[in-house]
């Protein structure tokens, strides 16, 4: 079983739309969770983290965690083009110290003008 | 206020060459974070290191790749006599140990390794 999966899409959303990303996670243990954003050629880059259960919201951005379902999931309000981009989910496995990342393999989105 | 640095940004070697790809932490922070990129491939963690200290290598492979973080000095990834199936992007990121679990991870610009 993947330990940390999402859709590879593409999603593709108009102009202005709200981008739904999803992710599931195998460790019922993890604790801590982030979204990251990278272009094509670039790094990744930090969009939000998200710690406890519900929502927690960040400009036009909205992460939602369900612990009990394993599921993570980020919005994207009023969808730009420049937001075209992979999303990245990445999950913080339970095991004290080790403070590594397990990421998914990414959701190509595609806004649409 | 320095990012995480990575160099070179491209490095091109022939089969059987060693590659050495150098990460500078952001400032403060202690732990540093290697993983490569295979294109349309998310990102794969090769290892972990605080100072002097090796935490976790479970994804790196056993032969021809190292990794260390001196006291002094940027973190190194070494990779021995590289072949074709090496190429990729290598990142490095660095997080601050005040957060623990908590601390998020942040990216070099990573370095384009092509191995003709």
């Amino acid at each position: 079983q993947k330990e940390v999966e999402q859709n590879s899409g593409p999603l593709s959303v108009p102009e202005g739309a709200i981008a739904s990303l999803n992710c599931t996670y195998s460790d019922r243990g993890s604790q801590s969770f982030f979204w990251y954003r990278q272009y094509s050629g670039k790094s990744p880059e930090l969009i939000m983290s998200i710690y406890s259960n519900g929502d927690k919201e960040d400009g036009r951005f909205t992460a939602q965690l369900n612990k009990a379902s394993q599921y993570v999931s980020l919005l994207i309000r009023d969808s730009q083009p420049s937001d075209s981009a992979t999303y990245l989910c990445a999950v913080r496995l339970s095991g004290g110290s080790n403070y590594k990342l397990t990421f998914g393999k990414g959701t190509l989105l595609t806004v649409n003008p | 206020n320095a990012g995480v640095m990575q160099n070179p940004r491209h490095l091109v070697r022939r089969r059987g060459q060693e590659a050495r790809l150098r990460c500078s932490p952001m400032k403060g922070h202690s732990h540093v974070y290697w993983y490569r990129q295979l294109p349309e491939e998310g990102l794969k963690f090769m290892v972990y290191l605080q100072k002097e200290n090796i935490i976790d290598e479970s994804g790196m492979p056993k032969e021809r790749f190292s990794a260390e973080f001196p006291k002094e000095g940027p973190s190194i990834l070494r990779i021995q006599q590289v072949v074709r199936g090496d190429s990729a992007a290598y990142f490095c990121a660095s997080s601050h140990p005040a957060g623990g679990g908590n601390s998020p991870l942040h990216f070099g610009n990573g370095t384009r390794l092509t191995v003709t």
